[in-house]
This record gives C-alpha cells, sequence and structure tokens, in this order.
C-alpha cells in the first residue's frame, strides 16, 4: 500500500498569502495519478486537482498542482477567505490512498 | 446536475449492521464507478471499496473484506453499502464518491452519512 505523508500538519498564514502544501508517497505514484482535495467543516470534500496538475472544473487558477513520482506540491498563490479548510491528497495508481490532511488556519 | 444523496443519520448498537442508500441524479448510474469513503470524527479519509454499477463487481479495500457489501439497484439508480458487525470504531461520516474508473479520483461526492455506534 502506498502511504501518503502531507506536510505540514498545519499551515498558519494571512489572507493574499502564498501558501505550499506538500504530499509525499512511500512509493512512485504511477502516471501521477494524485488528486487534491478541499474540506470544510461539516461538508463532503471538494475535487481540486486531478492528474497531479489539472484543475478541476470551476476551480480558481489560484489553485496549481505540480509535481511527479514521489513529490507533489498543492500551491494556493493567494488566499482567499473560503480557502481556509482541510486539504488531502490521495493516489489512485495503486489501489486508493489518502493522506492525513493539512488544515489551513488564518493566522 | 450530478447529484448524489445519501440516506439520514443512523445509530446502531455493536454488533448490528448498518445499510447506507447513495442516489444519483443527473447522469447514467451505470456509466460510473461508485465508491465509499468514511471519516471518523475529528479524523482523515479512508477508502472502503467500489462497486460496478454496470456489473455489479466489487472490490473492497483489505481492512473491510468480509464486513463490508455493496451493492447496488440500477431502476431507481442506488448504490448501497452495508457494514456488519459494527464497533464504536465504526462511528464515522460514510460518503459515496463517483469515479470514473476502478482506480481513480473523486468528481463528485454525496453529503455522508453519520453512523453512530453506540451501546
Amino acid at each position: 500500500e502506498i502511504v501518503l505523508t502531507q506536510s505540514p500538519g498545519t499551515l498558519s498564514l494571512s489572507p493574499g498569502e502564498r501558501a505550499t502544501l506538500s504530499c509525499r508517497a512511500s512509493q512512485s505514484v504511477s502516471s501521477s495519478y494524485l488528486a487534491w482535495y478541499q474540506q470544510k467543516p461539516g461538508q463532503a470534500p471538494r475535487l481540486l486537482i486531478y492528474g497531479a496538475s489539472s484543475r478541476a472544473t470551476g476551480i480558481p487558477d489560484r489553485f496549481s498542482g505540480s509535481g511527479s513520482g514521489t513529490d507533489f506540491t498543492l500551491t494556493i498563490s493567494r488566499l482567499e477567505p473560503e480557502d481556509f479548510a482541510v486539504y488531502y491528497c490521495q493516489q489512485y495508481g495503486s489501489s486508493l490512498t489518502f493522506g492525513q490532511g493539512t488544515k489551513v488556519e488564518i493566522k | 446536475q450530478v447529484q448524489l444523496v445519501q440516506s439520514g443519520a443512523e445509530v446502531k448498537k455493536p454488533g448490528a449492521s448498518v445499510k447506507v442508500s447513495c442516489k444519483a441524479s443527473g447522469y447514467t448510474f451505470t456509466g460510473y464507478y461508485m465508491h465509499w469513503v468514511r471519516q471518523a470524527p475529528g479524523q482523515g479519509l479512508e477508502w472502503m471499496g467500489w462497486i460496478n454499477p454496470n456489473s455489479g463487481g466489487t472490490n473492497y479495500a483489505q481492512k473491510f473484506q468480509g464486513w463490508v457489501t455493496m451493492t447496488r439497484d440500477t431502476s431507481i439508480s442506488t448504490a448501497y453499502m452495508e457494514l456488519s458487525r459494527l464497533r464504536s470504531d465504526d462511528t464515522a461520516v460514510y460518503y459515496c464518491a463517483r469515479a470514473r474508473n476502478d482506480m481513480g479520483y473523486f468528481d463528485y461526492w454525496g453529503q455522508g452519512t453519520l453512523v453512530t455506534v453506540s451501546s
């Protein structure tokens, strides 16, 4: 099973700042089959990025994904108030596993 | 528009079973796999398995094999997830989520069903 480790656990930033979230896999994720989700309290997760770097429908371009192999990054170029949430990465190249999440909180 | 609407919250005693439904609309039900993911209170996401609504074929995460059953009724575009022999640590929100493939990303999610296991 591929284990995904997200860092940091919590990111404290102000609106307008840049957020950089990391997702590291215990072994290479084939074909960059990696997705990112945003989850707000009491809501289901929402797909942001798939295929490591493709934005899902309706996702603002301030969200971008990059990486390959074992190291992946989600970048939010300028944080909006609605972006403060928990973010999960998920790999779907070998079975399906999620990272433990990164909380982006208001500083 | 695509919607996945799940059944309401459940309270069960340890050892009982629970069956959660997920009604799909706005797309061809048999054209996408339906996955189930759970989230314990304050915890992360855990994938449980999938059902292919077209064939009825299933694949369960190793942890849930022998313990979870996923079925579907194509006449009403509804998928079901039944978990047996419930324990207190099965208390969680259970989500259905749509994917194009057996191994895929989830583009639409149900609203979640809270299952509470308590004596």
